[in-house]
Formats: structure tokens, sequence, C-alpha cells
């Protein structure tokens, strides 16, 4: 069982928008920047979002993410076919003093 | 271009060691935090621990699974990143994979090796 919380698969269809939820607690998501991950199989993570909300250079921004309270959501306008792959959120855990991941959504471009 | 270059994966005994290797370039090596990340065959991402840049003394920090089997260390001369594994478990068995923090100000993982596969069977 992960400390966060993802929905196991999300799924759209091109053109639209679809959201992504990461649900945690008061010692790891409330407290601290939340991280989004990219992960197309068989390759490394890449860096879609940190500290929240900010986006790396290169990170088109049809992605997105923000953070209330406990739970934190990426989302991803304008669906393309190329979105398709795993996403993995991620905070430090204050109670655990490590960094903690959520279990991964597989996103599918219908 | 941060470039991060893991090595020394490989098939060990259950109870065995293994040593991997992590070499950095494109940046200060000394000025950055250093994570290692594991995935598991078909599973998610599990971070595995840590080493603080040079002006906070390198210091780490481990997940509780392998806390006390795995040490974290690094050579800034070298520009390299190492994990040593002990008594090593078959649930060790995954993908390891070698990361930089995003810059000086934000210090999670923010650029990724390809990783190494480490198989812990009989």
């Amino acid at each position: 069982q992960s400390v966060l919380t993802q929905p196991p698969s999300a799924s759209g269809t091109p053109g639209q928008r679809v959201t992504i939820s990461c649900s945690g607690s008061s010692s790891n998501i409330e407290k601290n920047n939340v991280y989004w991950y990219q992960q197309f199989s068989g390759s490394a993570p890449k860096l879609l979002i940190y500290r929240s909300n900010q986006r790396p250079s290169g990170v088109p921004d049809r992605f997105s993410g923000s953070k209330s309270g406990t739970s934190a959501s990426l989302a991803i306008s304008g669906l393309r076919s190329e979105d398709e792959a795993d996403y993995y959120c991620a905070a430090w855990d204050d109670s655990l003093s490590g960094r903690v991941f959520g279990g991964g959504t597989k996103l599918t471009v219908l | 271009e941060v470039q991060l270059v893991e090595s020394g994966g490989g098939l060990v005994q259950p109870g065995g060691s293994l040593r991997l290797s992590c070499a950095a370039s494109g940046f200060t090596f000394s000025d950055h935090y250093m994570d290692w990340v594991r995935q598991a065959p078909g599973k998610g991402l599990e971070w595995v621990g840590r080493t603080r840049n040079k002006a906070e003394s390198y210091t780490t920090q481990y997940a509780a699974s392998v806390k006390g089997r795995f040490t974290i260390s690094r050579d800034d001369s070298e520009n390299s990143l190492y994990l040593q594994m002990n008594s090593l478990k078959t649930e060790d068995t995954a993908v390891y994979y070698c990361a930089r923090d995003v810059n000086t100000e934000t210090h999670a993982p923010g650029y990724w090796g390809q990783g190494t596969l480490v198989t812990v069977s009989s």
C-alpha cells in the first residue's frame, strides 16, 4: 500500500481534459510540495511538475498541477495519444523522514 | 546537460551484496542532493534514500525497508554516487535509478538516470 493514493487508471479521448488525483495526509502533501512524474514503458521517469504547480522547461503548458489540503491533482488538457503513460505523484513525508510516492496511474488515450 | 549513468546491476543470491554506481556529468556534483529510487518489475516507484550535498555535510536518509542494509555514499572528486546493498532479499529485485535534485533549492528528484537492474534470486 502506497502512502499517497492515486487511482490505478484514467482515460480520455484526444482533446479532452483529464485529471489525476493524489491523496495524502497532514505529514506529506499538506505540509510539503508535490511532484509529478511521467513514465513511459521501459523508460526512466521524467519530472513533469515540481513544487506542486511549477513546470520544468520543455514541459508543455497542457500539464498543470495543483494542491489543496491533503490532496493534489495533475491536469492534462488537450489530451494527445503521446500522453499515454504512467503518472506518479510524490512528496516528502515528515513523519517517515522520507520521500513517498503514489502507486501510479496508468493513463490510456482512447 | 545533466547526465546520470548507473552501473553495477546484475544477479545476486539472497543474502549477498552488490554495489551500484552512478556517474554524473554536466553539473557541479557537490552542490546537489542525490537520490536512489527503485522500481520492482511491474510495480511503482519506491524511494530508497538520499545523500545531501557538501554544504549539508553529505548526510544521508533511508527508507525503512532498506535502513541498516543499504548505504549511500558519494565521491565528489569522481562525480560519482554509490549504493552499497548488503543482506539482499528477493524483494529488493528492481530497477535502481539514481536521480539528481531539481535544483539547489528544490531537493526532490528532477533528473534521472536510465536505471540498472538488480535481480536477487537463488
